[in-house]
Order: C-alpha cells, then structure tokens, then sequence
C-alpha cells in the first residue's frame, strides 16, 4: 500500500549527539511536514516543504534542520539534541496544488519516538 | 487561550454506547475540520474530513461542524474496544502560507467490554 514511511522508530541519542530522522513517501505528495509531538500533547508543526520550498514556523528552534533531497525523501536533523527534545517526531505528507491550498488533507506517518540520555 | 479547545479525558465507555467528542476554536477564518485517530504510539490516522457547516457520516463515525459557535464533534456509533485510542481535531485556514493545521490535544477514549 502506499504510504508514509519513519524510521527508525525508535531512536536513542546522548544528550548534543546530532541525530538524523527520516521519512519517505510512495503517495507522491508535493507537501512533506514535520512535526513534534510531546506527552499528551498536540502535534506541533516544525516546518514543511512545498515542493522543494523550505517553510519554518516562526517558534522553530534552530537546533533543528530539514533537507528534502527529492520528492519522495524528507529529512529532519536535530543539530545538538536537549533532554527536551525528547518526543514524537512525526512526518506526513499532503498534495497540494496551488490553485487550491485548501484540500490538503495530511496523512502521517508512524512516527519517530526520541529518547535523549 | 488557545486556538483549539479539547477535552483529554480520559472518557471510559462500555462496548456498544454512543460516544461524543467535542471541540471548539476561537479563530474564525477556520474552515476545513478533521478528525484523527491516534493510537499509543502510532501517527495520527484520519478519520473524518469536513468542510464548513454541517453534518457528515461515514460508517459508525458522524462529524458535525458548527461554525456560527465555534464547535465540531465526533460521534462514534456502537463503540467498539478497537476504537480505544486518542481523537484529535485538527482544522485549517487558507492562508497564503499554506493550509497549516492547529491541533487539539486530544480526548484519550477507552471502550469497555
């Protein structure tokens, strides 16, 4: 089936060791997301590529960086890892044209759960 | 205050009773509601996707939108173990950076046998 892809999905890393997520994708979406999600909490967006245009959200630590070397493929670089990093690291994807910015509907993928010792 | 209201739970049920999940918002240009199923430790999955005002259904899942108060719900049909897991809302706004979603925290909902 088509579909998102994390991994690995679990991931330890020490506390200032960069760590790398990935994420891939076979339904051929032109959006790729990023986002983190903490302990009964919402997702929270960290940024998305539309296309290969790089969007941040404003409130993005610069601890964290994203590369989409091409459609299929998105990557998400936590540079110096903190104990409050630890969380849900989720990827999703959507199709958007953009002629209608409205009908993205975002499908997720497993996600990456991150443990910083 | 924030933009997206839920209630988290958790909210215990027994197998085959009619549930209700509720949202409400504060930001008016919201115009696309969704709904989304998470299970522990699995991405969100969606359930439900509505467009303004009104009702749509899917199976045992109704989703109600109420734009002039600010107030969607999910309604769960002869509820199910297999529906325990966390609902979130989620809705959007066009805007010209791109439809970016707000999320509720979710409502964590068990079904009894």
């Amino acid at each position: 089936d088509a579909m998102v892809i994390q991994n690995p999905r679990y991931q330890v890393t020490q506390f200032g060791k960069p760590v790398t997520l990935s994420c891939s994708q076979t339904l051929n979406h032109n959006v790729m997301y990023w986002y983190q999600q903490k302990s009964s909490q919402a997702p929270k967006l960290l940024f998305h590529y539309y296309d290969k245009d790089f969007n941040n959200e404003a409130d993005t630590p610069d601890n964290f960086q994203s590369r989409r070397p091409n459609t299929s493929f998105c990557f998400l670089d936590i540079r110096s890892p903190g104990l409050g990093d630890a969380a849900m690291y989720l990827c999703a994807t959507s199709s958007r044209s953009r002629r209608d910015r409205a009908t993205d509907t975002q499908y997720f993928g497993p996600g990456t759960r991150l443990t910083v010792l | 205050q924030k933009e997206v209201e839920q209630d988290p739970g958790p909210l215990s049920v027994p197998e085959g009773a009619i549930v209700s999940l509720n949202c409400t918002y504060s930001n008016s240009a919201f115009q696309y509601f969704m709904w989304y199923r998470q299970y522990s430790r699995k991405g969100p999955e969606l359930l439900m996707y509505t467009y303004s005002s009104g009702n749509k259904e899917d199976g045992r899942f109704t989703a109600q939108v109420d734009k002039s108060s600010k107030y969607i719900s999910l309604f769960i049909r002869d509820s199910q173990p297999s529906d325990s897991a966390t609902y979130l809302c989620a809705m959007s706004a066009l805007t010209g950076g791109g439809n970016k979603l707000t999320f509720g925290t979710g409502t964590q909902l068990k079904v009894e046998l």
